[in-house]
């Protein structure tokens, strides 16, 4: 089965600080996704990436950035962290066949919170 | 830009009560996906259609895609308590884009 391993459960961090999510999937997919997901509002995607060192914006990037500096591992950085980033952060996998259309498999996600 | 709208947000059955939950989409899609998320887990694939009218089932659930490819369905015959969680549809208008998601529609399944 894919496995797609987030570092953290839970993390708790203070306004300002750098915070670092780590994703590692083992099933040499291509493409890799970052989410939030917020009550009442569902899946937003923040940034994806369909190759090493390739990443392209999604819908709410603003206030992220990424690197995918190995094609198994796929990072989310909250540069200066905000209570607003408080969320549960979802990353995802998916096999390419050529286009963007496979299933994605999920991570457990890591439930961030920002003091 | 495109918006996936997912009704209803909630619905609390009796079990043995039917389900349904259903996707609009602003435009026509390409192909659309289906995924469940039980109650502090992880959203899980369950289906993807892509052609117009197109109908599948997986065991009690029926899945449908609309003939103007805007719009899906996915109907729960018969509920049992292991249906509870959060369902979502996620639509694509073209083969190189990425998924929009339903903002879902929550489940609740009384004994």
């Amino acid at each position: 089965d894919v496995k797609v391993t987030q570092s953290s459960r839970y993390l708790v961090k203070r306004t300002g600080e750098k915070v670092f999510l780590e994703c590692v999937q083992d099933m040499d997919h291509e493409n890799m996704f970052w989410y939030r997901q917020d009550p009442g509002l569902g899946l937003r995607l923040i940034y994806f990436s369909y190759d090493v060192k390739m990443k392209e914006k999604g819908d709410i990037p603003e206030g992220y950035s990424v690197s995918r500096e190995k094609k198994e591992r796929f990072s989310l950085i909250l540069e200066s962290a905000s209570t607003n980033q408080t969320s549960m952060y979802l990353c995802a996998s998916s096999p390419t066949t050529g286009v963007l259309s496979e299933k994605l498999f999920f991570g457990s996600g890591t439930q961030l919170s920002v003091l | 830009g495109q918006q996936v709208m997912q009704i209803p947000q909630y619905q609390h059955v009796q079990e043995g009560e039917d389900f349904t939950t259903y996707c609009n989409s602003s435009t026509t899609l390409s192909n659309i996906q289906w995924y469940k998320q039980r109650p502090g887990g992880h959203p899980v694939f369950l289906i993807q259609l892509v052609k117009s009218g197109e109908v599948k089932k997986q065991k009690r659930l029926t899945f449908q895609f609309g003939e103007a490819k805007k719009n899906s369905s996915l109907h729960i015959t018969a509920t049992q308590t292991t249906d509870v969680g959060t369902y979502f549809c996620a639509g694509r208008n073209s083969g190189y884009s990425t998924l929009t998601f339903g903002k879902g529609t929550m489940l609740l399944v009384s004994p």
